[in-house]
């Protein structure tokens, strides 16, 4: 149980273009998922918080209107990057917090984007 | 904000111990998990700790001691496999995850 996917695993786009990356937790349901950027060898790094039926919330620095959320069911949370640049190109990684006394997130395979 | 650090890289031979240091200052904390990493994938559940002491899970353990704001991930009778990066995160008090920069271990022949 407790699986989330991601589609697509990679995409590769021009400069300029918006992308859409989606993120399902396959057999149980969301309310809350997160969405995370991954440069090469660095750590995870929060972007936003992704919550079902409202807006996302947004870490500092983190431009709502060039990384769009929605999170429209219970069970899919889309992120958009808006007029992508090369300086976009990472890997992006989504999770759902799951219900169980963990707290754990259970994280999707993650999208590496690359914009040329 | 929050503030986890851990060692770069660590090197170990296969068949040995390898402990992996985290410290970590947060404002508020629901918990700590250590994730393991391969290149180019997500990450995959290890461990969680939030009360002090420690967890013990086959070849892995986790130890943590909230008074001092540390933890560590013992790795015993290392595998090849289990070259990878090792990532140390804490639950803050708003329960988002922080991550640490990740500890690269390389297991020799």
């Amino acid at each position: 149980g407790a699986v989330v996917s991601q589609h697509p695993s990679r995409v590769i786009c021009k400069s300029g273009t918006s992308v859409k990356i989606e993120c399902r937790s396959l057999d149980f349901q969301a309310t809350t998922m997160f969405w995370y950027r991954q440069f090469p060898k660095k750590s995870l790094m929060l972007m936003a918080t992704s919550n079902e039926g409202s807006k996302a919330t947004y870490e500092q620095g983190v431009e709502k209107d060039k990384f769009l959320i929605n999170h429209a069911s219970l069970t899919l949370s889309t992120l958009t990057v808006t007029s992508a640049h090369p300086e976009d190109s990472s890997f992006y990684i989504c999770s759902a917090k799951g219900t169980g006394d963990y707290n754990e997130q259970f994280f999707g395979p993650g999208t590496r984007l690359t914009v040329l | 904000g929050q503030n986890i650090d851990q060692p770069t890289e660590m090197t170990a031979t296969e068949g040995a111990i390898v402990q992996i240091n985290c410290t970590y200052q947060t404002s508020g904390f629901n918990g700590l998990f250590w994730y393991q990493q391969h290149a180019g994938e997500a990450p995959t559940f290890l461990s969680y700790n939030v009360l002090d002491g420690l967890e013990e899970k086959g070849r892995f353990s986790s130890f943590l001691s909230r008074s001092k704001g540390y933890s560590y991930l013992l790795l015993k009778e290392l595998q090849m496999k289990d070259s990878a990066s090792y990532l140390c995160a804490v639950l803050s008090g708003d329960y988002k995850l922080s991550f640490g920069a990740g500890t690269t271990v390389t297991v020799r022949a």
